[in-house]
């Protein structure tokens, strides 16, 4: 089974709101993604759990905050959000190998379905 | 520094042809490759990948890929095509060099449209 699942599918929210995203995977992976897709474009990467643990956090605006509860969930919790950050938000999944804290190259990363988010 | 290069925005194909979707790389060690397609409103599947070996490597759905090191490529390949098949397809590659921060690179898309 190779399945993430991500809640809600749609999600409209204005400037001021607070919300969350959530993504859940059982396929005891140990390495988790959230990314920022426009339409039409290549994912963007935003933030890497890794055992758990912030491993790469790519200059995303603190409006965003990414959370991993345990193993197999991952939060992006959403604060003063502006309408430019409309988007599909992605979460992803990697089996994690090897020296704690580097990602694998070969591994698969594994999507799930995504969030469509729209801030008004 | 890593890149991939997906030199078409868009592929047209009639059903029942062979479709190719092109894809170059750029990377100092030795590259993973990574082939995803995305339905409208969808997530990523994955298609299949390049480690190591085998220069042909088959994956979902009858496609498969050429991994070409003298012409960095890893073009996407399927024998018959179907409209099924029309989607987002993108290219990835990982480096195995000391520059490898595990992050998947991305190419820009190419639009697979298989009219009847």
């Amino acid at each position: 089974d190779t399945e993430v699942t991500q809640t809600p599918k749609h999600l409209v929210m204005g400037m001021t709101n607070k919300k969350s995203l959530k993504c859940e995977q059982h396929m005891g992976h140990r390495a988790m993604y959230w990314y920022k897709q426009k339409a039409k474009k290549p994912p963007e990467l935003m933030f890497v759990y890794s055992y758990e643990k912030l491993s790469i956090n790519e200059s995303v605006p603190s409006r965003f905050s990414p959370e991993c509860p345990n193993s197999s969930l991952l939060n992006l919790h959403l604060h003063a959000l502006q309408p430019e950050d409309s988007a599909l938000y992605l979460c992803a999944s990697s089996q994690l190998r090897g020296v704690p804290g580097q990602l694998p190259a070969t591994d698969t990363q594994y999507f799930g379905p995504g969030t469509r988010l729209t801030v008004l | 520094a890593q890149s991939v290069a997906q030199p078409e925005d868009q592929v047209n194909v009639a059903e029942g042809n062979p479709l190719t979707v092109k894809c170059t790389y750029s990377v100092s060690g030795n590259p993973y490759l990574f082939w995803y397609v995305q339905y409208p409103n969808r997530g990523l599947q994955f298609l299949l990948k390049y480690i190591t070996g085998d220069n042909l490597v088959k994956g979902s759905y009858g496609f498969e890929a050429e991994f070409n090191k003298s012409q960095t490529s890893f073009h996407l390949k399927k024998p018959s095509a179907l409209v099924s098949d029309s989607a987002l397809y993108f290219c990835a590659v990982r480096d195995s060099g000391s520059s490898n921060t595990g992050k998947l690179i991305f190419g820009q898309g190419t639009t697979l449209q298989v009219k009847p």
